[in-house]
């Protein structure tokens, strides 16, 4: 069956610290791949996506994530967090030919001034 | 400009009682989806429109859940006989065309309280 797992579901950074957030999917097939975040009382908005080529995405906000195919990862990472990054972070896959986006569980990042 | 919309913002019915839960997408965009997030959960999928038909209603728990896009824009997610066990939030997205690497942009979201 299909899956996406995200292994750390809550994480505390104090600011100016390095963050990782893991993403490993199970997926027959070619993938496209989205990291999401809700900031507290927002909605869902997309950080980045990964579709083909570079496996190495930018997004917003110094986001940036590396899709490695052999295994099976979609990692978030972010060199140095502020305290305006708390939020719950969602990783989301789907096939290529596909709509639906299968969401992780989420990670929770709280950061501590 | 203008996001995905999501009225009401949240609702509080009681077990048995039907509720309807409407989706405004941006405009111009042909695709809908509903999704729905317990707590603790990311969202799940519900059902996806590509402009008035629902091209894959597979997510729907039963038929209890029912949705509609008429006119290929507001699209209304309708559940009957409503259980404790549908409290949630209920998101919908909207992206410019149907396909997997469309962006889908999601509203504020629904949440339901069944009492």
């Amino acid at each position: 069956a299909q899956s996406v797992s995200q292994h750390n579901h809550h994480v505390i950074l104090s600011e100016a610290a390095s963050l990782e957030l893991g993403c490993n999917y199970s997926y027959g097939g070619t993938v496209n791949l989205f990291w999401y975040v809700q900031y507290p009382g927002q909605h869902l908005q997309l950080l980045l996506k990964y579709f083909s080529g570079d496996p190495l995405v930018k997004g917003i906000k110094g986001f940036e994530a590396e899709f490695i195919k052999s295994k099976f990862s979609f990692n978030l990472r972010k060199p140095s967090v502020q305290w305006s990054d708390t939020a719950e972070y969602f990783c989301a896959v789907n096939g290529h030919s596909g709509y639906a986006l299968n969401f992780g569980k989420g990670t929770s990042l709280l950061v501590t001034p | 400009g203008a996001g995905v919309s999501q009225t009401p913002s949240n609702k509080v019915t009681e077990k048995g009682k039907y509720v309807e839960l409407r989706c405004d997408p941006i405009s111009g965009h042909t695709a809908l989806y509903w999704y729905r997030q317990s707590l603790g959960q990311g969202p799940e999928f519900l059902i996806y429109f590509q402009g008035t038909g629902a091209a894959d209603d597979s997510g729907l728990p039963n038929d209890r859940f029912f949705a509609v896009r008429p006119e290929g824009s507001v699209s209304t997610l309708k559940i009957q006989r409503t259980e404790r066990g549908d409290s949630a939030v209920y998101l919908c997205a909207s992206s410019l065309k149907a396909g997997g690497q469309e962006t889908q942009y999601f509203g504020p979201g629904t949440r339901l309280l069944v009492l």
